[in-house]
């Protein structure tokens, strides 16, 4: 079975920290993915990143940066963490062609 | 990616095959039929694919109609711990392909 493992399932941060979640997976996985999810505004995607040391931007990279040094791991940065940041953030792994692989989601809450 | 459409809530007795049905009528030939499904608190969980074959794995099967614009998820023996949103998507797959869930399928299993 396909893992996903992200770091933790509830975070607390206070406004202006620099928030760090990991995530990662077992499957040798060629793509990577980090996205937000809010009640009414569904699934939306933050950054991806389809090899090491490759990013690119989804929907909504605005106060996110990423890092992926290595094949199984997928970083995301919250560089100064800000209230509309509170979310479920969820991480999702893919081969190529193949489907998404969610993990739990960290639920992130930024006081 | 195209549309789907599906009902907003179901009920299916435990021990009973729960059918849920999608509409994607606007589908494009190279675009997959996708299920996930998201337990309430937990990521979502890959399910099935298919493109035009009916598929069936260890959890589900994946009915596609001639014409691919419909298709039906059947759980063969639903248990309480299939309640959940389900969600339909189409998508052509690829790396830089982001999931879109649309309001899904509440099913809610009575004992």
């Amino acid at each position: 079975d396909v893992k996903v493992t992200q770091s933790s399932r509830y975070l607390v941060k206070r406004t202006g920290e620099k928030v760090f979640l990991e995530c990662v997976q077992d499957m040798d996985h060629e793509n990577m993915f980090w996205y937000r999810q809010d009640p009414g505004l569904g699934l939306r995607l933050i950054y991806f990143s389809y090899d090491v040391k490759m990013k690119e931007k989804g929907d909504i990279p605005e106060g996110y940066s990423v890092s992926r040094e290595k094949k199984e791991r997928f970083s995301l940065i919250l560089e100064s963490a800000s209230t509309n940041q509170t979310s479920m953030y969820l991480c999702a792994s893919s081969p190529g062609f193949g489907p998404q692989h969610f993990g739990d989601g960290t639920r992130l809450s930024i006081l | 990616d195209a549309k789907t459409t599906q009902p907003t809530s179901m009920d299916c007795a435990e021990g009973r095959a729960a059918n849920l049905p999608c509409n994607h009528s606007t589908i494009s030939g190279n675009e997959y039929v996708y299920w996930y499904r998201q337990i309430h608190s937990q990521g979502p969980q890959y399910i099935i694919h298919g493109l035009k074959n009916n598929e069936t794995n260890e959890m589900a099967s994946l009915i596609i109609t001639e014409d691919r614009k419909s298709s039906t998820l059947i759980l063969p023996h639903a248990t309480l711990r299939d309640t959940a949103v389900y969600y339909c998507i189409v998508r052509r797959g690829g790396r830089d392909d982001k999931i879109i869930f649309g309001k899904g399928t509440r099913l809610h299993i009575l004992p």
